[in-house]
């Protein structure tokens, strides 16, 4: 199957300061991406759907100026938490559309605000 | 709004055993179902989907079916393997095409020893 790879798999950084996290399609194109969040024992909460060339669709809840993304081209997206502090730590994982009613999921990256 | 429900893990079977995991939905209109398998280390990956009443769904020996009376989508399978250790989502899509996104359950863990 298609391959979504994210990066890095895992980040620690200190309250305050903003990470970005990638998200590449490695063998397809995908004009629509898509970033969860999964909380320990919880399902994966769709946080935004990231299309290509235009701006993102951030679900109810989600703040669009806390969560930036960025979608520059068919096999990339990146979301960049600003200004992360401790309880924005969790597994973030992103998935790319290849097709209407197929998904293709990364491997997550897990962020530790300190 | 959407959701779906799966029943309360983890689990822990012996090899051989055969598996049941619960999943039922609540959705307006006629959702696709799906389960999604995560393992160790790795991103989410479809093992099967259903997407109208009755149909079933099948791969790797697990099989699901769309139950539309129970709204349920329980996952069965006759025989686990040490190989089938992961987490496993119950999800469902209420639209098509360019809108369509996914609705995920808590997942459970499955544990199968040797």
């Amino acid at each position: 199957g298609a391959v979504v790879s994210q990066h890095p798999s895992r980040v620690i950084c200190k309250s305050g300061t903003s990470v970005k996290i990638e998200c590449r399609s490695l063998d397809f194109q995908a004009t629509t991406m898509f970033w969860y969040r999964q909380f320990p024992k919880k399902s994966l909460m769709l946080m935004a759907t990231s299309n290509e060339g235009s701006k993102a669709t951030y679900e109810q809840g989600v703040e669009k100026d806390k969560f930036l993304i960025n979608h520059a081209s068919l096999t990339l997206s990146t979301l960049t938490v600003t200004s992360a502090h401790p309880e924005d730590s969790s597994f973030y994982i992103c998935s790319a559309r290849a097709s209407p009613n197929e998904q293709f999921f990364g491997p997550g990256t897990r962020l530790t605000v300190l | 709004g959407n959701s779906v429900t799966q029943m309360e893990g983890p689990v822990t079977l012996s090899e051989e055993a055969f598996l049941t995991i619960n999943c039922t939905y609540t959705a307006t209109g006629y959702p696709s179902l799906f389960w999604y398998v995560q393992y160790p280390g790795e991103g989410l990956q479809l093992l099967l989907k259903a997407t109208k009443a009755d149909d079933k769904g099948s791969n790797k020996g697990f099989e699901a079916t769309y139950r539309k009376e129970t709204t349920s989508f329980h996952l069965e399978k006759g025989s686990v393997q040490v190989s089938d250790s992961a987490v496993y989502f119950c999800a469902l899509s209420d639209r098509t095409g360019a809108n369509s996104k996914l609705t995920f359950g808590k997942g459970i863990t499955l544990s199968v020893r040797p």
